[in-house]
């Protein structure tokens, strides 16, 4: 089955400290991207990835790294997270083929910073 | 920038009416406008694109309208269901392949 496996799906932490959240598709798509899902805000952006080794911002990327060593892989990092990072995250891949597609989403992970 | 904005903010409709969320981009280099759909505790799932040579496009019991003129398109669902009930989100994309969220539609269907 064609999807985009995020994990965890639910997680609490502590300020500052360090995590990952990983995010994997089956369908060798090459662009890969973050989103958080705020209420009233929508999906906004946090980073993107166009294939392996090439990331870019998007509109919301304080806080946040990323990483693509690997095609199906895109994992997303706080290094130090904080309370403002309380959201609804969302990994997505779609394909760059000729023609635009839509993307394939993840289940989503909800973060929760105290 | 592209902005895009979606009305109306939640709707309610009885089963078996029909229910139409509108929205407007401002951008008009956009030529790519997809629809998805998230359920309580799922990602968002595409359930119909439109691109800006077309004017309309159906696939069952929902449709797609584009009036690239005006720049706004619109979901139409029809006979709606209790599984229509959800949160619908349109894009607008340009040729930069930058997809630009509109900030949602919470659809109910009442029975």
């Amino acid at each position: 089955e064609a999807q985009v496996t995020q994990n965890p799906r639910y997680l609490i932490t502590v300020t500052g400290k360090k995590l990952t959240v990983t995010c994997s598709q089956n369908m060798n798509h090459e662009y890969m991207s973050w989103y958080r899902q705020d209420p009233g805000l929508g999906l906004r952006q946090i980073y993107y990835s166009m294939n392996v080794e090439v990331t870019d911002k998007g509109d919301v990327p304080e806080g946040y790294k990323v990483s693509r060593k690997e095609k199906r892989n895109f994992p997303l990092i706080l290094e130090s997270p904080s309370p403002n990072q309380t959201s609804l995250y969302f990994c997505a891949s779609r394909t760059l083929s000729v023609g635009l597609y839509g993307y394939t989403f993840g289940s989503g992970t909800r973060l929760t910073v105290v | 920038g592209e902005n895009v904005e979606q009305h109306p903010s939640t709707l309610s409709v009885q089963e078996g009416d029909s229910a139409v969320i509108k929205c407007t981009y401002s951008d008009s280099a956009s030529n790519y406008f997809p629809w998805y759909k998230q359920e309580l505790g799922k990602g968002p799932q595409l359930i119909i694109d439109i691109r800006s040579n077309v004017g309309e496009k159906k696939d069952q019991r929902i449709a797609v309208t584009l009036n690239k003129t005006a720049k706004h398109f619109s979901l139409h669902i029809t006979e709606t269901q209790p599984e229509d009930s959800a949160v619908y989100f349109c894009a607008a994309v340009n040729y930069g392949q930058n997809f630009v969220f509109g900030p949602g539609t919470r659809l109910s269907v009442l029975p």
